[in-house]
């Protein structure tokens, strides 16, 4: 069974440029997540998706942030524009059931770096 | 407001020694649900065990096992004969039973020496 898959792996931008992520999660899976992990510190969760539909938004700086689950399955996130301070590691995860109560299997994680 | 301490953010242990690393978890929920990863160095989050607020059997698995004490709010991970393959940030994470508001804590860096 195929992962959670993510790209690009890395990106290096200036401030204020705009940046898009992309998930396809496991097959099947209703669930998805987008994480973001500062170095050295827990995963944040920015926004979770019940099939097409927002469950959880509240962390999403949303003036700058913004993310689609189109047809339910595969994710975009957005960062338009960027600051220095969302040089992170953005991850995102799936998972079969709804909610965040089952297990989530998680991508290798987009690398941003904003200069 | 949910949260979950890791008080121990770095240990070092020689290998085949036995390591414990703790998680203190909040929360006002009364069914909740509680989590550990493993981040090696690759990155990549790997799920280790999913535990019930209602479930309080200790568990074990191979050369790991997991403490639930509900009137503590603690989930501990001990590793027994610890491996240099160990060697990873582990992250303890809480979830509400009606699936918002997962979080992680911040995570213990294991350094496990030949």
């Amino acid at each position: 069974e195929a992962g959670v898959a993510q790209s690009p792996r890395y990106k290096i931008i200036e401030k204020r440029q705009s940046v898009a992520f992309w998930c396809n999660p496991i097959s099947g899976h209703a669930t998805l997540y987008w994480y973001q992990q500062i170095l050295g510190q827990g995963p944040k969760l920015l926004i979770q998706f019940q099939n097409n539909g927002v469950v959880d938004d509240s962390q999403l700086p949303k003036d700058r942030f913004s993310a689609e689950r189109l047809k339910g399955v595969d994710s975009t996130l957005k960062i338009q524009p960027a600051k220095l301070e969302d040089s992170a590691v953005y991850l995102c995860a799936s998972s079969y059931l709804s909610g965040s109560t089952d297990t989530q299997y998680f991508g290798p994680g987009t690398r941003l770096t904003v200069l | 407001a949910q949260k979950v301490t890791q008080a121990q953010t770095e240990i070092s242990v020689v290998e085949k020694e036995d390591v414990t690393l703790d998680c203190v978890y909040e929360t006002r929920d009364t069914t909740y649900y509680l989590f550990w990863y493993k981040q090696p160095p690759s990155g990549e989050l790997v799920f280790l065990i999913r535990r019930n607020s209602f479930d309080e059997q200790n568990e074990i698995s191979g050369r790991y096992s997991w403490n639930f004490q509900k009137s503590t709010s603690s989930f501990n991970f001990t590793i027994t004969a610890s491996q240099v393959v160990d060697s990873a940030v582990y992250f303890c994470a809480l979830s509400e039973a009606r699936g918002q508001n997962f979080v992680f804590g911040p995570g213990t860096r294991l350094s496990v020496l030949p």
